[in-house]
């Protein structure tokens, strides 16, 4: 059971050029995230999804784009990189759930992105 | 605007000692979560709090919610160098069925020996 599969873990972006974040997971989750990490700092939604072909905007979405064709897969899209961009990003799951103890979130191990 | 904020953000406490991590939130809502992260590497879920007076326990952390002070706790009984790590404070905003997270800005910890 691989979980939360991000890939690539590392990547150097020029500005202005585009790049998609993959993001799978294997325990047929219906919610997916991503969340962006500045240095020193806690965790920002950029967008969510519910289910395949549902997503909605979090807190930082611009310059971001996401689909979610299959129920395993949730890909973040960076459209002309910038500066700003640069951060450390984590894609997350979990199950559907009623008001249980066992909604916590499962995280990928995280892609380091750095736009120059 | 749910704002989340933790303190202290900074922690060096020697191994054997006792602390309390806080966790304020700014507008109401009906779960918060704790997480741990070690230096590079990804979130760890420790604990989920659903209801005022939750309290949870594993190990030596402890965690609480008081949902009409908005705050939560994370007790460190006796640390250990184990502990050492960030935490975040995590509470859902919006409905509660989606899942949406706002992260406090995290509490490193450092155990010395």
């Amino acid at each position: 059971n691989a979980g939360v599969t991000q890939t690539p873990k590392f990547r150097i972006l020029k500005i202005g050029q585009s790049m998609t974040l993959q993001c799978a997971q294997d325990m047929n989750h219906n919610y997916m995230y991503w969340y962006r990490q500045d240095p020193g700092m806690g965790l920002k939604l950029i967008y969510y999804s519910v289910g395949a072909g549902i997503t909605d905007k979090g807190e930082v979405p611009n310059g971001y784009n996401v689909s979610r064709s299959t129920t395993e897969d949730f890909p973040l899209r960076l459209e002309l990189a910038a500066p700003s961009q640069t951060s450390v990003y984590f894609c997350a799951s979990r199950p559907l759930s009623g008001l249980t103890t066992n909604e916590k979130l499962f995280f990928g191990s995280g892609t380091q992105l750095s736009v120059l | 605007e749910l704002k989340v904020e933790q303190n202290p953000l900074f922690l060096s406490m020697q191994e054997g000692k006792n602390y309390t991590i806080y966790c304020n939130y700014s507008t109401t809502s009906d779960r918060l979560y704790w997480y741990r992260q070690d230096p590079g590497k990804s979130l760890e879920s420790l604990f989920v709090l659903l209801s005022n007076g939750a309290v949870k326990q594993e190990g030596r952390l402890m965690a609480s919610l008081d949902t009409k002070a908005r705050l939560s706790t994370l007790h460190i009984t006796a640390a250990v160098h184990d502990l050492s790590a960030t935490y975040f404070c995590a509470v859902c905003y919006g409905s509660s069925n989606t899942g949406k997270l706002i992260f406090g800005q995290g509490t490193t910890l450092q155990v010395k020996p």
